[in-house]
């Protein structure tokens, strides 16, 4: 079964320093993935998204991913954080067949000044 | 345009009783789908729907019914509430086409506290 693991529950950075969050995924074929932001009190939003092409994905916001199947790692980077980028950030694959994702447990990013 | 809209935003119910959560979109959305957010565990599927008229179980669906009676509105059932039930209700809607996985929207979601 399709499977994504956020081994980082909560990450504390600096504001202006750089960032990374690490998703790994379990998956037979090629994934489709997915990177979600939660503000506190709201929804989920869309970041970016992987499909296939080019291995590292524009996102809104500032973000970037890069898709590593040697690794099976899908890792959100943003190179200058600023503190409204404080929130929860979930990694999705796409399985169970159609438009169905599994989330992973998130990671909380908190900004300090 | 409002999205995806939830009701109610909170609510405290007693253990045994009935409760449905309502959530209407306006995007035309052919796919919706019901998560619950425990803090640890993310976002888990409990039913989704690829179009009106048909419903499928998710990941944790025991406890849970779903119906999808226009492609508008996916009303969420507690038959017989339980604690275990407490937690944070986001419903959320998706295009279907294209083939592959498309972007889901979501909605701001409902705080149930079971007691």
């Amino acid at each position: 079964a399709q499977s994504v693991t956020q081994p980082d529950i909560h990450i504390t950075v600096s504001e202006g320093a750089s960032l990374e969050l690490r998703c790994n995924y379990s998956y037979g074929a090629t994934p489709y993935l997915f990177w979600y932001v939660q503000s506190p009190g709201q929804g989920l939003q869309l970041l970016l998204k992987y499909f296939s092409g080019d291995t590292l994905v524009q996102g809104i916001k500032g973000f970037e991913a890069e898709f590593k199947r040697s690794q099976s790692s899908f890792n959100l980077r943003k190179p200058s954080v600023h503190w409204s980028d404080a929130a929860e950030y979930f990694c999705a694959v796409g399985s169970g067949g159609y438009q169905k994702v599994t989330f992973g447990t998130g990671t909380k990013l908190q900004v300090i000044p | 345009i409002a999205g995806i809209t939830q009701a109610p935003t909170s609510q405290i119910l007693a253990a045994g009783r009935r409760m449905t959560l309502r959530c209407t979109q306006d995007m035309r959305h052919n796919a919706m789908y019901w998560y619950r957010q425990d803090l640890g565990l993310g976002l888990r599927l409990i039913h989704y729907s690829n179009t009106a008229g048909t419903t499928g179980k998710g990941e944790v669906p025991d406890g849970y019914s779903v119906s999808r009676a226009n492609t508008d509105d996916f009303p969420l059932t507690l038959a017989s509430a339980v604690p275990s039930q407490t937690s944070v209700y986001f419903c959320a809607s998706s295009e279907t086409s294209g083939g592959s996985y498309n972007e889901q929207f979501f909605g701001p979601g409902t705080r149930l506290t079971v007691l």
